[in-house]
């Protein structure tokens, strides 16, 4: 199985602060993505960052990918209470057409 | 913005009826998915859909499944035989090219089986 597992399963910051997410796998992948699920609501994508690139970011996300440890992060800057919400790695494997597998998730709480 | 909708939001069905979830994916979208999450619980793969057969499946994915594309738009996913584990939320997905790119989910069904 090739399914991503984050860490840790909870996260609580105050806003402001960065929250990082770590994302484990077990296969050889060609892309890893990020997605976000508010309560009992439907997955949102968040970015996508290919075996071949190291760091991606967009706006407060930053997500880095180290294909030698089968690991990534999702770090996410100066954080807000909207950012409330459940975070999915999700590895997608090296064949076409092949399934997005999800990893356990990391809740993260920000208070105000 | 294209997106992908599912209806109904919430089913409650009797054990052992048999329930349809439906799924409209964005419409030049090529492959299609359907996932699946217990309440607090990871999400997990059911199936992918491609070019009128299924390219993928898990073991979830039993007998008791089915999933079909009607038309040209809907995309469903058939429980003949629904137990009490099965209740569930459902997400029907769709990407562009199904490697390498970002699926768009739907806000998912809740199933119910009472």
């Amino acid at each position: 199985s090739q399914q991503g597992e984050e860490d840790p399963q909870a996260l609580s910051i105050q806003e402001g602060e960065n929250a990082t997410m770590n994302c484990s796998y077990k296969t050889s992948i060609n892309n890893l993505q990020w997605y976000r699920q508010n309560s009992g609501r439907g997955l949102v994508h968040l970015i996508l960052i290919r075996s071949n690139e190291r760091e991606k970011h967009s706006g407060r996300l930053r997500v880095t990918l180290d294909t030698s440890k089968k690991s990534s992060s999702l770090l996410i800057t100066a954080s807000r209470a909207a950012d409330t919400a459940s975070y999915f790695c999700a590895s997608g494997g090296e064949q076409a057409g092949t399934a997005l597998i999800f990893g356990k998730g990391t809740t993260l709480s920000v208070s105000s | 913005e294209p997106e992908v909708t599912q209806t109904p939001s919430h089913q409650v069905t009797q054990m052992g009826q048999e329930v349809i979830l439906r799924c409209v994916p964005i419409s030049n979208h090529l492959y299609f998915y359907w996932y699946r999450q217990i309440l607090g619980q990871k999400v997990e793969f059911l199936v992918s859909f491609y070019n009128n057969e299924i390219s993928e499946k898990s073991e979830i994915f039993d007998d008791q499944f089915s999933v079909e594309r009607p038309d040209g738009s809907n995309f469903t996913l058939k429980i003949r035989s629904t137990k009490l584990e099965d209740s569930a939320m459902y997400f029907c997905a769709s990407s562009f090219s199904g490697w390498g790119t970002e699926a768009f989910f739907g806000q998912g069904t809740r199933l119910t089986v009472v």
